[in-house]
């Protein structure tokens, strides 16, 4: 029972124009939402986040949005860069969960074309 | 400031085996958790550790075990190494049980089980 889906496993995207890669959750008691990026041979890194009391966080050319009615996030890039290119993680958390648990969903791989 | 690193970075055993995977936190975290991440696919969560107790598990059977030491590194042992634990192996701290959210990711152990 996948709780975080990615229902995009690949996404590409022309250098300068937006990405945008979405999130589908099941469990009504996530309240913490978060990106993760992860570069071959490396952990993931923690991108950006959102409490389920916003439905917008914005930091640089990164944003996500939340839609809890629709259990639905999004995180945009705007502008993409090829450096952007990398499996993208979204995960979520609640108290439910034991401690700050993160479930994960499967990734979506993002390639910026130059 | 050192980040978490995580040993071995390969490893190959055969099925039946046992393995201890180490984790060293960053810097001030208290808290560790392990994750698995099969191919194509996510990262699951094992287990939580803080101050030394286990905080949390998630679907893993009792095979998967886990310590945290005095200076919050922590081994993670799997007993009778099946096919399917062939996985990446990923730890991560972060500074504190309470606040929910970003985790900081080792690179990970590779384990191949033939």
């Amino acid at each position: 029972d996948q709780q975080v889906k990615q229902n995009s496993p690949s996404l590409s995207v022309q250098e300068g124009r937006i990405s945008i890669l979405n999130c589908d959750y099941t469990n009504s008691m996530f309240d913490y939402f978060l990106w993760y990026k992860k570069y071959p041979a490396e952990g993931p890194t923690f991108l950006i986040s959102i409490s389920s009391i916003k439905d917008k966080n914005e930091d640089g050319r990164f944003t996500v949005f939340l839609n809890k009615s629709a259990k639905h996030l999004s995180l945009h890039i705007v502008p993409s860069q090829p450096g952007d290119s990398a499996v993208y993680f979204c995960a979520a958390s609640g108290w439910d969960n034991a401690g700050n648990m993160l479930t994960f969903g499967g990734g979506t791989r993002l390639m910026v074309k130059p | 400031e050192t980040g978490v690193t995580q040993s071995p970075t390969h490893l190959i055993k055969t099925r039946g085996q046992q393995v201890t995977l180490r984790c060293s936190s960053q810097s001030g975290h208290n808290t560790v958790s392990w994750y698995q991440q099969a191919l194509g696919q996510g990262p699951q969560f094992i287990f939580q550790y803080y101050r030394e107790e286990e905080n949390g598990r998630g679907n893993f059977p009792p095979r998967f075990s886990g310590l945290q030491f005095p200076n919050y590194s922590s081994e993670l042992n799997v007993n009778a190494l099946e096919l399917d634990d062939s996985a990446l192996y990923l730890c991560a701290s972060s500074p504190a049980l309470a606040g929910l959210g970003e985790q900081f990711f080792g690179p990970g152990t590779r384990l191949t089980v033939l």
